[in-house]
């Protein structure tokens, strides 16, 4: 089945500096990938479409200057968080999305990045 | 704006038993839903779909059912099973456009012994 690599799984970092998410569709080539923020005991919330060679979709109220998204390959994209503050703190998760199938099965999710910053 | 919603954030239901999800929607563009099942820091994974020219699908012990004029999908798991316990999301999507996944707020199910 279609597999999605996404690293680190968890990463603390101190106030003001930057780190970046990556998420690689490992057997299939991904020109759509999403990019989803969850807070505890919350939903899971769409921050942005990120398309392969394209600049990213980003949802209303996310800021693209501080989420920058990038999406240079068709099994690759990065998310990194620009001089990153305690609030910034959450759970990341990305998803590719395989047009070779079934809507049903083709999104496949990463197994997400709890970011701590302190 | 929730545009779909799952009213019941925790669910608990007896091994064997039936377990039943259920979820709401707003937007009528919405032509196909999904299922899916999420364990703590885990990513979600896919459970079972239906698209919205059909009021039923069925894969082993999940059935999801789909009524368009209420906008409303249930996910029934029968038997319930311990391992089952975990939060439940649904989400829709409007295909053929940007075809991004719009999740609700989930339900946590317990599934007791």
């Amino acid at each position: 089945g279609a597999v999605v690599s996404q690293h680190p799984s968890r990463v603390i970092c101190k106030s003001g500096t930057s780190v970046k998410i990556e998420c690689r569709s490992l057997d299939f080539q991904a020109t759509t990938m999403f990019w989803y923020r969850q807070f505890p005991k919350q939903s899971l919330m769409l921050m942005a479409t990120s398309n392969e060679g394209s600049k990213a979709t980003y949802e209303q109220g996310v800021e693209k200057d501080k989420f920058l998204i990038n999406h240079a390959s068709l099994t690759l994209s990065t998310l990194t968080v620009t001089s990153a503050h305690p609030e910034d703190s959450s759970f990341y998760i990305c998803s590719a999305r395989d047009r070779g199938r079934s809507p049903g099965h083709g999104y496949t999710f990463g197994s997400g990045t709890r970011l701590t910053v302190v | 704006d929730q545009q779909v919603k799952q009213n019941s954030p925790s669910l608990s239901v007896q091994e064997g038993r039936i377990s039943i999800l259920n979820c709401d929607y707003t937007n009528s563009m919405f032509d196909y839903f999904l299922w899916y099942k999420k364990y703590p820091a885990e990513g979600p994974t896919f459970l079972i779909s239906i698209s919205s020219i059909k009021d039923k699908n069925e894969d082993g012990r999940f059935t999801v059912f789909l009524n368009k004029s209420a906008k409303h999908l249930s996910l029934h798991i029968v038997p319930s099973q311990p391992g089952d316990s975990a939060v439940y999301f649904c989400a829709a999507i409007v295909t053929g456009t940007a075809s991004k996944l719009t999740f609700g707020t989930g339900t946590r199910l317990q599934v007791t012994l």
